[in-house]
């Protein structure tokens, strides 16, 4: 069974990039039957996806963010990461790792299981 | 593109059904049968209830369905009980730029 688990700071400063993991077990993310997605939620709204790597390393991406979004992939650790850059006060919010259900022509069906989340705070 | 529209808050009473709506366009729900639905207890990761419009992952209870007519897509609740007090949000995979998009999430209350 498949756990998510995110990493890292809890606290950027403006202008600066934020940079999540999320660790994989209870699995191989080498897997053909799965993407992997970062979702994200600022505090008392509703739900963002940001963007899906496939293990291959080809990626999805939210318009409203890829300027500023890059998801990879770290094959030997189990590992994918998201960096985000060019982070202002609007980007507080819980980040969320997820297993996505692939559509074979392409994209993202589901999204499940997901890690706990982690509380992001952009602040000087 | 915008999020899908659902309903700010939705509620009932004890073992009556409640349905949650949620509409888009041509391009997400009404051309394609990649809708989920997620349940989202406070301060909890979401969980996904539906996926592919009617399907019910292992585990979840067959109080909850789903179903599709045209752009809009439904999630019922029947027998509602006090565990299912939650914001649900459906998503759904897009034909746009945008890929995939989450609607604007539903209260539900349990009265």
């Amino acid at each position: 069974q498949l756990q998510l688990q995110e990493s890292g700071p809890g606290l950027v400063k403006p202008s600066e990039t934020l940079s999540l993991t999320c660790t994989v077990s209870g699995g191989s993310i080498s897997s053909s039957s799965y993407y992997w997605g970062w979702i994200r939620q600022p505090p008392g709204k509703g739900l963002e996806w940001i963007g899906s790597i496939y293990y291959s390393g080809s990626t999805y991406y939210n318009p409203s963010l890829k300027s500023r979004v890059t998801i990879s992939v770290d094959t030997s650790k189990n590992q994918f990461s998201l960096k985000l850059s060019s982070v202002t006060a609007a980007d507080t919010a819980v980040y969320y790792c997820a297993t996505a259900g692939v559509i074979t022509f392409g994209g993202v069906r589901w999204f499940d299981p997901w890690g706990q989340g982690t509380l992001v705070t952009v602040s000087s | 593109q915008s999020a899908l529209t659902q309903p700010a808050s939705v509620s009932g009473s004890p073992g009556q059904s409640i349905t949650i709506s949620c509409t888009g366009t041509s391009s997400d729900v009404g051309g394609y049968n990649y809708v989920s639905w997620y349940q989202q207890h406070p301060d909890k990761a979401p969980k996904l209830m539906i996926y592919d419009v009617t399907n019910r992952p292992s585990g979840v209870s067959n109080r909850f369905s789903g179903s599709k007519s045209g752009n809009t897509a439904s999630l019922t609740i029947s027998g509602l009980q006090g565990e299912d007090e939650a914001d649900y949000y459906c998503s759904s995979y897009t034909s746009s730029s945008t890929f995939y998009v989450f609607g604007t999430g539903t209260k539900v209350t349990v009265l």
